[in-house]
């Protein structure tokens, strides 16, 4: 199974909105709702910010959505701050009964 | 509130067999809802799911490593482990486990909590 596709890196001022893609298959994010994200700062174990595509666990920021379109998700995070600062990744469940994981995106507030 | 613990020796030598434990506090890993699975991060790179152990023992396996890997789960001790053969350098990683959301048979969805990792150096 290969990763899924996401941009090496994403940047934006604080106050900004920045999106990030995470592009599969249809055997993969297109297939289903089972599309995760997740938040990971440098030396901590990643911790999840959206669950089946767009759903939020309790006590994670408003300011983080999710989206999807076809076989390509998305992670848009609003009033960028300081603290966003990380690296995220996405996860989907495929059609083999397995897990793939994106290649992960570094988010730098400029 | 679920906490998750790895444990097991940080050195492991090349063509030995790596072997992790993962400890489950906090909550019982005997539920219907969950699966417990085993995920790495080599140093600098991204994730990658080796995979994931329901409690009466059926498993998932990446298909990349699954002839390597084996992953148990000990019910009296909430605990499940990980084993994985034949090691190289390529799989010197952080390793994590995590609770595994599962919807029916065999659909497998997302990781909440993690435990904090544990460093696995494979070298001679």
């Amino acid at each position: 199974q290969s990763a899924l596709t996401q941009p090496a890196s994403v940047s934006g001022s604080p106050g900004q909105s920045i999106t990030i893609s995470c592009t599969g298959t249809s055997s993969d994010v297109g297939g289903y709702n089972y599309v995760s994200w997740y938040q990971q700062h440098p030396g901590k174990a990643p911790k999840l910010m959206i669950f089946d595509v767009s759903n939020r666990p309790s006590g994670v920021s408003d300011r983080f959505s999710g989206s999807k379109s076809g076989n390509t998700a998305s992670l848009t995070i609003s009033g960028l701050q300081a603290e966003d600062e990380a690296d995220y990744y996405c996860s989907s469940y495929t059609s083999s009964s397995s897990v793939v994981f994106g290649g992960g995106t570094k988010v730098t507030v400029l | 509130q679920l906490q998750l613990q790895e444990s097991g020796p940080g050195l492991v030598k090349p063509s030995e067999t790596l072997s992790l434990t993962c400890s489950v506090s906090g909550g019982s890993i005997s539920g219907s809802i969950y699966y417990w699975g085993w995920i790495r991060q080599p140093p600098g790179k991204g994730l990658e799911w080796i995979g994931s152990v329901f409690y009466t023992g059926s498993t998932y396996y990446n298909p990349s490593l699954k002839s390597r890997v084996t992953i148990l789960a000990d019910t009296p001790k909430n605990q499940f482990s990980l084993q994985l053969t034949s090691v190289t350098a390529a799989d010197t990683a952080v390793y994590y486990c995590a609770r595994h959301r599962r919807y029916g048979a065999g659909i497998l969805d997302y990781f909440d909590p993690w435990g904090q990792g544990t460093l696995v150096t494979v070298s001679s």
